[in-house]
């Protein structure tokens, strides 16, 4: 089945530093790819939708200023959380459709420190 | 009100035994319906799409009713194993990303 790889697993940073997160689809083209952030106990949330080869459109209440997102390739889409305060700690998870189903990325953990 | 909805429990269950949760959505315009499968601190794993007429994959079955805006799903002779988090997640349609509830924890009792 289709597989998206997500790195890196987890990572601490200190505040005020950029992390940035990799998404790629390993054996299919993903024109568009979508970035959850979960906190404890809660839901997955839509953050973003990223589209091959042009801007990503975002959710309702996401700093598009913070969370920039890079589709350059159809295989490959990056989330970059600049500036990072510890209310970003989270964990970060891309998807990407193919076919009728959405494929997950194992997740990213973020702890700013 | 909240777009996807489920009983967040926990449901402690023996094993072998039948358990059943639900999740109601708001959008009457959603197209597609799943029931994702998460453990602690992993990403969620598609356990089963959800189609009209119900459908049967091994112990789990699915329900979708439309008039009511929600979907359902059984699981049967359960095991150890079907310890998780289930979460129900619906699609507007088109490109578009999923809208996830906050998720069923389940709890498998020996």
């Amino acid at each position: 089945g289709a597989v998206v790889s997500q790195h890196p697993s987890w990572v601490i940073c200190k505040s005020g530093t950029s992390v940035k997160i990799e998404c790629r689809s390993l054996d299919f083209q993903a024109t568009t790819m979508f970035w959850y952030r979960q906190f404890p106990k809660q839901s997955l949330m839509l953050m973003a939708t990223s589209n091959e080869g042009s801007k990503a459109t975002y959710e309702q209440g996401v700093e598009k200023d913070k969370f920039l997102i890079n589709h350059a390739s159809l295989t490959l889409s990056t989330l970059t959380v600049t500036s990072a305060h510890p209310e970003d700690s989270s964990f970060y998870i891309c998807s990407a459709r193919e076919g009728y189903g959405y494929t997950f990325g194992s997740g990213t953990r973020l702890t700013v420190v | 009100r909240k777009e996807v909805e489920q009983d967040p429990g926990p449901f402690n269950v023996p094993e072998g035994a039948t358990v059943a949760f639900n999740c109601t959505y708001s959008n009457s315009a959603s197209q597609s319906f799943f029931w994702y499968r998460q453990d602690c601190r992993k990403e969620p794993k598609l356990l089963m799409s959800v189609y009209s007429s119900g459908n049967e994959d091994g112990r789990f079955t699915a329900q979708l009713n439309r008039a009511s805006q929600y979907i359902s799903l059984l699981i049967r002779d359960s095991k150890l194993s079907d310890s998780a988090t289930y979460l129900c997640a619906v699609n507007g349609g088109g490109a578009d990303g999923l809208t996830f509830g906050k998720g069923t924890h389940l709890i498998i009792q020996p």
